[in-house]
């Protein structure tokens, strides 16, 4: 059975820095990887789509990685911002269905 | 701006009524999931429909949830009877049809008191 780690659950930055959050996955056979953003009380706003044959996907500050075989998944956040402050989800997409495995999120807080 | 919506974005109700959310996904999008957000429990995927067929119902609770998709432009998720336990946020997301990346609505926050 398919799970999805996100550590650390929570953090806590100085605007200005550079920061990476990471989601890992226990089965390597996934179709694709999605990461969000969810805001208090909002829905999920999607970030950044990454193929299973993709190794990377960049929209403005936010780059994400994936290694399949290890089963990781990285977002980088460049120049954190007061604005990046949300709780970040990412989701894995079983091959064979179109189901989508959810993590529990890590909480950033980026201070002014 | 194309966005999913969902009806009613707030519901408190008494245990034992029914209730009916609504979600109308982004127009071309053929998957439709209904999820359930917790404090404890995170994101649940309750159910999903591809191309209106339920391909998936296995988180949702048989004896007092139902999941429907009358046409393709409305998908409805009914608890009858309600319990408190049922209190949650219900989010609908609508896949595209290509990648199936995942667009989620505004969300349903019910109360059941």
């Amino acid at each position: 059975k398919q799970e999805v780690t996100q550590i650390p659950a929570a953090l806590s930055v100085p605007e200005g820095e550079n920061l990476v959050l990471n989601c890992s996955f226990t089965d390597s056979a996934i179709y694709n990887l999605q990461w969000f953003r969810q805001d208090p009380g909002k829905g999920l706003t999607s970030l950044l789509l990454i193929q299973s044959s993709q190794r990377e996907q960049t929209s403005g500050r936010l780059n994400a990685s994936l290694d399949k075989s290890s089963g990781r998944s990285t977002l980088y956040i460049a120049a954190s911002q007061p604005g990046d402050s949300a709780t970040y989800l990412c989701a894995v997409r079983e091959s064979g269905t179109y189901k989508y495995i959810f993590g529990t999120g890590t909480r950033l807080k980026v201070l002014a | 701006d194309a966005r999913v919506t969902q009806t009613p974005r707030h519901k408190v109700t008494e245990m034992g009524q029914e209730v009916t959310m609504r979600c109308q996904p982004i127009l071309g999008h053929n998957t439709v999931f209904w999820y359930r957000q917790t404090m404890m429990q995170g994101l649940e995927l309750l159910a999903y429909f591809r191309n209106r067929a339920p391909l998936d119902d296995s988180g949702m609770p048989k004896d007092r949830f139902s999941a429907e998709m009358p046409d393709a432009t409305l998908a409805t998720l009914k608890i009858q009877p309600s319990e408190p336990r049922d209190s949650a946020v219900y989010f609908c997301a609508s896949g595209d049809p290509i990648n199936n990346e995942q667009f989620f609505g505004p969300g349903t926050r019910l109360t059941v008191l």
